[in-house]
């Protein structure tokens, strides 16, 4: 059963802040979210392992709260380049990640 | 450092025919793992390859199947091609052990369109 994003869409403004949330019906053993722009493969961009974990990576940040089986993508102070497709990934206990439908992100100047 | 990559990046058949997909793993990587992509949609697990084996297997009738080669290489074959099966087929790679802990990346893909 895949994961639930949300939201589906959204539309900001260059510096605006935006949070994409990812829930599962299942024990997740990790969290994985990954950003597609429009004819090019996924590209990682971070990973979450234990619950209450926080990771960073410049203004994009990430938590996962393991009990709640649920991960939120945090991106601050948006630029163009982040426009694109928001994917997480839930990984099971057979290494097999299951992808949400995407968040469509779109960042205008 | 090559990173995943996969051949050939677009190719059209006719339903009907068969396809094989070509993927070569990230340097260090022996788990191969395969995913569709329709338009608009999230990649959708097909299945993983490691020691040559299939590991686990997603939701796809038996017409994909695949091979691991002992270079870590893999392919995926899809017979009796439908208008379905039209997407992008994309091969990642990862390391097992920490299973959980390893980032899994793709290649660019390979575009298939059945006509």
């Amino acid at each position: 059963q895949q994961p639930v994003q949300s939201p589906q869409a959204v539309i900001l403004r260059e510096g605006e802040d935006a949070v994409i949330n990812c829930s599962s019906s299942k024990a997740l053993y990790s969290v994985h979210w990954y950003r597609q722009k429009h004819g090019e493969a996924p590209v990682f961009l971070m990973i979450l392992l234990k619950g209450g974990e926080q990771k960073g990576h410049d203004k994009i940040s990430a938590s996962f709260n393991e009990k709640k089986q649920q991960s939120s993508l945090y991106l601050t102070a948006s630029q163009l380049s982040y426009s694109g497709t928001y994917f997480c990934g839930t990984l099971n206990a057979g290494n097999m990640l299951t992808f949400g439908g995407g968040t469509r992100l779109m960042v205008k100047p | 450092d090559a990173g995943v990559t996969q051949s050939p990046t677009h190719l059209i058949k006719t339903r009907g025919q068969q396809v094989t997909l070509r993927c070569s793993p990230k340097s260090g990587h022996d788990t191969v793992s395969w995913y569709q992509q329709a338009l608009g949609q999230g990649p959708q697990f097909i299945f993983q390859y490691y020691e040559e084996e299939e590991r686990q297997r997603g939701n796809f009738p038996d017409r994909f199947s695949g091979h691991q080669f002992p270079n870590y290489s893999s392919e995926l074959n899809v017979n009796a091609l439908l208008l379905g099966d039209s997407a992008l087929y994309l091969c990642a790679s990862s390391y097992p052990g920490q299973v959980a802990g390893n980032t899994i990346y793709f290649g660019e893909g390979s575009w298939l369109t059945v006509v």
